[in-house]
């Protein structure tokens, strides 16, 4: 059983279109996040999610909105996608917002292109 | 200048050797300290987990943190080609879960 799944796995776009991504977690976790991951491999977090609270929001621009309707689902919808947005989107999940243990595990990714 | 340095390599080392990975990082706030692996076109995978200072070892995988110089690093004994993967330091702080990634090292260990 996968413990964190995104759908699609792969997405091809045009400039300006709406996009979804979904994500999903069977591990009873609380708090869900969304990582960009660009063409040289770096991480970076977008959002983090505690029991549907929105707790992290980094400096995303404004397309880009994440929705999570229960612990254990975390959307990401983004608008008129530009050239930029091409990167590998990365769910993760974990237990709790801080302190001991409690560490990330990660879906196997939705890569976007944006043409 | 990043929170967290990574030198992305590529680290190219026969079966059988020695690897070392090490990371830099800025913020003094950083009390946990892991390492991810990641396959291609897969996600990363957590592969040790240390809090604050100290070594840690499991199996052929050591992990080292010195926070006083906020360098950590991650040694793999008996490298194998199966160890051929992109390697990811990450940290955080105790106040939230988020990590804060290195850019990751990609380690191709040759038969």
């Amino acid at each position: 059983d996968t413990a964190v799944s995104q759908t699609p796995k792969y997405l091809v776009t045009q400039m300006g279109n709406d996009k979804s991504i979904k994500c999903e977690q069977n591990l009873g976790h609380d708090t869900m996040y969304w990582y960009k991951q660009d063409s040289k491999k770096f991480l970076k977090i977008m959002f983090s999610y505690n029991n549907k609270e929105l707790i992290i929001n980094e400096t995303v621009p404004n397309r880009f909105s994440p929705k999570s309707p229960d612990k254990a689902h975390l959307n990401l919808h983004i608008n008129s996608l530009e050239l930029g947005d091409s990167a590998v989107y990365f769910c993760a999940s974990s237990q709790g917002r801080g302190g001991a243990g409690g560490e990330l595990f990660f879906g196997e990714g939705s890569r976007l292109t944006v043409l | 200048q990043k929170e967290v340095e990574q030198d992305p390599g590529p680290l190219s080392v026969p079966e059988g050797a020695i690897v070392s990975l090490n990371c830099t990082y800025s913020n003094s706030a950083f009390q946990y300290f892991m390492w991810y692996r990641q396959y291609s076109r897969k996600g990363p995978e957590l592969l040790m987990y240390t809090y604050s200072s100290g070594n840690k070892e499991d199996g052929r995988f050591t992990a080292q943190v010195d926070k006083s110089s906020k360098y950590i690093s991650l040694f793999i004994r008996d490298s194998q080609p199966s160890d051929s993967a992109t390697y990811l330091c990450a940290m955080r702080s105790t106040g939230r879960r988020a990590l804060t990634f290195g850019s990751g090292t990609r380690l191709q260990v040759q038969p």
